[in-house]
């Protein structure tokens, strides 16, 4: 069954940490794939997205993920976090080719900065 | 409106009741999906709409869960005979394309 796993549900990190959130999925074929955040009080937003192409993917405000095929994984990085960067982060895939576009989000993780 | 709308923000029902719950999916997206999110359970997918398409019903939990969009733009979810374990947030989102989904601020739905 296709499926999305996030093994880390709830990292605590110091500003300035370096961040790394591990994300592997389980699907048949090519697949595309994506981070959203909610931070507190706000809406599922999308951090970074990865079609094809360069495995090493830039998002927004300086996060970054890497596809690594051959492990099924997508992992999301940070160099340096921030006390702003306290939130919750979904990974997510979806076929790329086929007859649907159903998006499977894996179970989070609460990232908690402290200053 | 320039975002994913959802209405009720909040309801509270009692257990047995029948709810429906509302999108409004920006304007000009084909595909609109229905998410439930609970705490520790991650974001569940419910049922996705792409444009005519018959819909992805495949997240359904069972019978009592049911959804339409009508005209190809709102969306209602509809809940008969709730249980508490419906409680939850949910959550709607819509896209254009493959790119990338907008998400609405969910209806939290507490059953009594």
């Amino acid at each position: 069954a296709q499926s999305v796993s996030q093994h880390n549900h709830h990292v605590i990190l110091s500003e300035a940490a370096s961040l790394e959130l591990g994300c592997n999925y389980s699907y048949g074929g090519t697949v595309n794939l994506f981070w959203y955040v909610q931070y507190p009080g706000q809406h599922l937003q999308l951090l970074l997205k990865y079609f094809s192409g360069d495995p090493l993917v830039k998002g927004i405000k300086g996060f970054e993920a890497e596809f690594i095929k051959s492990k099924f994984s997508f992992n999301l990085r940070k160099p340096s976090v921030q006390w702003s960067d306290t939130a919750e982060y979904f990974c997510a895939a979806h076929p790329a080719r086929g007859a649907t576009n159903k998006l499977i989000f894996g179970t989070g993780t609460l990232l908690a900065v402290q200053p | 409106g320039a975002g994913v709308s959802q209405s009720p923000s909040n309801k509270v029902t009692e257990k047995g009741k029948d709810v429906e719950l509302r999108c409004d999916p920006i304007s000009g997206h084909t595909a609109l999906y229905w998410y439930r999110q609970s705490l520790g359970q991650g974001l569940e997918f419910l049922i996705y709409f792409q444009g005519n398409s018959a819909p992805d019903k495949s997240g359904l939990p069972s019978d009592r869960f049911s959804a339409e969009r009508t005209g190809g733009s709102v969306s209602t979810l509809t809940i008969q005979r709730t249980q508490q374990e419906d409680s939850a947030v949910y959550l709607c989102a819509s896209s254009r394309d493959s790119g990338g989904l907008f998400f609405g601020s969910g209806t939290q739905l507490s059953v009594l």
